[in-house]
C-alpha cells in the first residue's frame, strides 16, 4: 500500500498569502496524485487533477505540482474562503489512498 | 449537473448489517465507474470499494474485503454498499463517488454509527 504523507497537518494562514501544502509517497505514483478541499461541514471537492491539471470551476489562484514522490498543491493570494482541510490521493495503485489531510485555519 | 443523493446508514449494533444506496442524476450512470468512500476523524479518508461501468468488476479494500458488497442498478440510476458484520471501526461517513480515476464528484454523505 502506497502511504501519503502531507506537511503541515495544521497551518495558520493569513489572507493573501501563498501557501504551500507537500504530499510525500511512499513510492512513485508518477503523475496520479490529485488534491481535494473540503470546507467544514461539505463533502471533499475535486480540486487538481493529475498532479497539476486543473478542474473547472476551481480558481486560479490553486496550482499543483510534482511526480514519482513529491508533490506541491500552491494556493496564491490566500481568501478567507479558502478555509478548509485539503487532501491528496494517489490513484496509481490499488489501494487507492489518501494523505492525512492539512488543516487550514486563520 | 451531477447530483448524488445517498440515503441509508444509522446507528447498528456490532454484527449487525446495513444497506446505502445512491441515487444518481444529472448524467449517464452507467457510463461510469463509481466508489464509496468513508471518513473518519482518526482514519482520515479511506476508500472502500469500486465497481465498474456495467457491475462486472469489483474491487475492495482489505478492511471491507468478504463483509462488504457493492452493487449498482444502472436502470435505476443507483449505487449501493451492502455492509454485513458490522464493527465498531467502521463508524464513519460514507460517500458515494462517481469517479474516473481520480474522485469527481461526491455526495453529501451519510453517518454509520456501530455501536452497542
Amino acid at each position: 500500500e502506497i502511504v501519503l504523507t502531507q506537511s503541515p497537518d495544521f497551518l495558520s494562514v493569513t489572507p493573501k498569502e501563498k501557501v504551500t501544502i507537500t504530499c510525500r509517497a511512499s513510492q512513485t505514483v508518477g503523475t496520479s496524485l490529485h488534491w481535494y478541499q473540503q470546507k467544514p461541514g461539505q463533502s471533499p471537492s475535486l480540486l487538481i487533477k493529475y498532479s497539476s491539471q486543473s478542474i473547472s470551476g476551481v480558481p486560479s489562484r490553486f496550482s499543483g505540482s510534482g511526480s514519482g514522490t513529491d508533490f506541491t498543491l500552491t494556493i496564491n493570494g490566500l481568501e478567507a474562503e479558502d478555509v478548509a482541510a485539503y487532501y491528496c490521493h494517489q490513484s496509481s495503485s490499488l489501494p487507492v489512498t489518501f494523505g492525512g489531510g492539512t488543516k487550514l485555519e486563520i | 449537473e451531477v447530483h448524488l443523493v445517498q440515503s441509508g446508514g444509522g446507528l447498528v449494533q456490532p454484527g449487525g448489517s446495513l444497506r446505502l444506496s445512491c441515487a444518481a442524476s444529472g448524467f449517464t450512470f452507467g457510463s461510469y465507474w463509481m466508489s464509496w468512500v468513508r471518513q473518519t476523524p482518526g482514519r482520515g479518508l479511506e476508500w472502500v470499494a469500486n465497481i465498474k461501468k456495467d457491475g462486472s468488476e469489483k474491487y475492495y479494500a482489505g478492511s471491507v474485503k468478504g463483509r462488504f458488497t457493492i452493487s449498482r442498478d444502472n436502470a435505476q440510476n443507483s449505487l449501493y454498499l451492502e455492509m454485513n458484520s458490522l464493527r465498531v471501526e467502521d463508524t464513519a461517513v460514507y460517500y458515494c463517488v462517481r469517479m474516473f480515476y481520480y474522485f469527481e464528484y461526491w455526495g453529501q454523505g451519510t453517518l454509520v454509527a456501530v455501536s452497542s
